[in-house]
């Protein structure tokens, strides 16, 4: 079983540009979750979907948003990218849909933004 | 809200020795999980071991175990037979019993393999 992909996995971009990430779920996994990871402030939530409905939201500015598609798959975007945007960007998958229903969440190798 | 705390910032160990990671948590919550993950440099999460909090035993994946105080909210891992493979930075975690809830993770301890 393949296992959580995101695209592009590298990726230098411009302050004020924007950007939008990828994530494939592994099969069968309905909840996608996205964590930005710095060397200062670690690894923060970002926000989660299951089933195309965001249910959770980290603490992040409107710049960043996300969506999921039926398919499960699932984008990130930061507009207006600021220099502090530079982080490792991953993405997580899990069957949870409920309490009890599997908490094992599952990440991807990640997106790498340089933002210059 | 919950925290996480790793109050070792690096760790080394033999190859072949057994070494232990700290973590301590903070929760009012009485129904979760608990995670180690291994980040490699390649930077990829690599699950290593997860606890439910209702279970009193204590969860082991070959050479790796875990010792879960609820009381105390520790739940520290050991690494036994130490490999070079697993020269990483490991992540403890916690989540919520919900299906939506994130995972807190600690600052991580950078665990070096000398061989």
């Amino acid at each position: 079983k393949a296992g959580v992909t995101q695209t592009p996995r590298y990726l230098i971009k411009t302050r004020g540009q924007q950007v939008t990430l990828s994530c494939s779920p592994i099969s069968g996994h309905r909840s996608v979750s996205w964590y930005q990871q710095t060397p200062g402030q670690g690894l923060q939530f970002l926000f989660e979907y299951f089933s195309e409905t965001q249910r959770n939201k980290g603490n992040f500015p409107g710049r960043f948003s996300g969506r999921q598609f039926s398919n499960s798959r699932s984008e990130m975007n930061v507009s207006t990218l600021e220099l502090g945007d530079s982080a490792l960007y991953l993405c997580a998958s899990s069957f949870a849909s409920g309490r009890n229903s599997g908490n094992t969440i599952y990440f991807g190798e990640g997106s790498w933004l340089t933002v210059v | 809200a919950q925290t996480v705390t790793q109050s070792q910032p690096e760790m080394s160990v033999q190859e072949a020795e057994t070494v232990t990671l700290s973590c301590t948590y903070d929760t009012s919550e009485s129904d979760y999980y608990l995670f180690w993950y291994k980040q490699p440099p390649s930077r990829q999460m690599i699950l290593v071991i997860r606890q439910e909090a209702y279970k009193q035993q204590n969860a082991t994946e070959n050479r790796f175990s875990v010792n879960f105080q609820k009381a105390a909210k520790s739940f520290s891992l050991k690494i036994s037979d130490s490999q070079l493979g697993d020269a990483a930075m490991y992540f403890c975690a916690y989540r919520y019993n919900s299906g939506n809830t994130p995972l807190v993770f600690g600052k991580g301890t950078r665990l070096s393999v000398i061989a």
